[in-house]
């Protein structure tokens, strides 16, 4: 694999089930990111890690939780979902030591809870 | 936190030019970002800009006033294949990032 991956690409699920989305880098970037993106509030960051055994919450991070064990894998965990996590998730890395420290983005999950 | 207004729809011809403003307040600035984004694809790093002045790639530049909370990004010789949205992100000290809603571009024959 190349740059990141995430899985599943979509998915419809019944509210209150318990769902795990995957991301997955191989750039060795130190940070990664959860974001979700509603038509009309753009991309909204969940939570974030900026090293391996670290996390941190972003802007809206009620009803998610996620891990860190390692450098590569970021999931991101709705323990009981609710319609309103209807959403596009994309999950984001850098390297975060020099320059720009653009982050690269994911293909994207794309969410329904019914 | 931070606070980022961009239009929300810009209309532009093949071949002309288009400006897409962003306004921003932060709390701690450490550089703004462009991303482009196709319908049903990530978004795609564009530019960067940490310091006043314009940064030029090509096809688009992008120019930042600290002082003002201000950017814009530069689009010439549109091509069709530049109807997508563009996204204003202003990073934080933290090197999280902000984004604005974003600007849908099309661009017409």
């Amino acid at each position: 694999i190349a740059g990141i991956t995430q899985a599943p690409t979509s998915q419809i699920l019944a509210a209150g089930r318990r769902m795990t989305l995957r991301c997955t880098q191989d750039m060795r970037h130190n940070a990664m990111y959860w974001y979700r993106q509603d038509l009309g509030l753009g991309l909204r960051l969940i939570h974030y890690s900026n090293t391996a055994g670290t996390t941190g919450k972003g802007e809206v991070p009620d009803g998610y939780s996620v891990s860190r064990a390692n450098t590569d894998d970021f999931p991101l965990t709705l323990a009981s979902a609710v319609p309103s996590q209807t959403s596009v998730y994309f999950c984001a890395s850098s390297d975060g030591t020099s320059g720009p420290n653009e982050q690269f983005f994911g293909p994207g999950t794309r969410l329904t809870v019914l | 936190g931070q606070n980022i207004d961009q239009p929300t729809e810009m209309t532009a011809t093949e071949g002309a030019i288009v400006q897409i403003n962003c306004t921003y307040q932060t709390s701690g600035f450490n550089g703004l970002f462009w991303y482009q984004q196709h319908a049903g694809e990530a978004p795609t790093f564009l530019s960067y800009n940490v310091l006043d002045g314009l940064e030029e790639k090509g096809r688009f530049s992008s120019f930042l006033s600290r002082s003002k909370g201000y950017s814009y990004l530069l689009l010439k010789e549109l091509q069709m294949k530049d109807s997508a949205s563009y996204l204003c992100a202003v990073r934080d000290r933290d090197y999280k990032l902000s984004f604005g809603a974003g600007t849908t571009v099309t661009v017409r024959a």
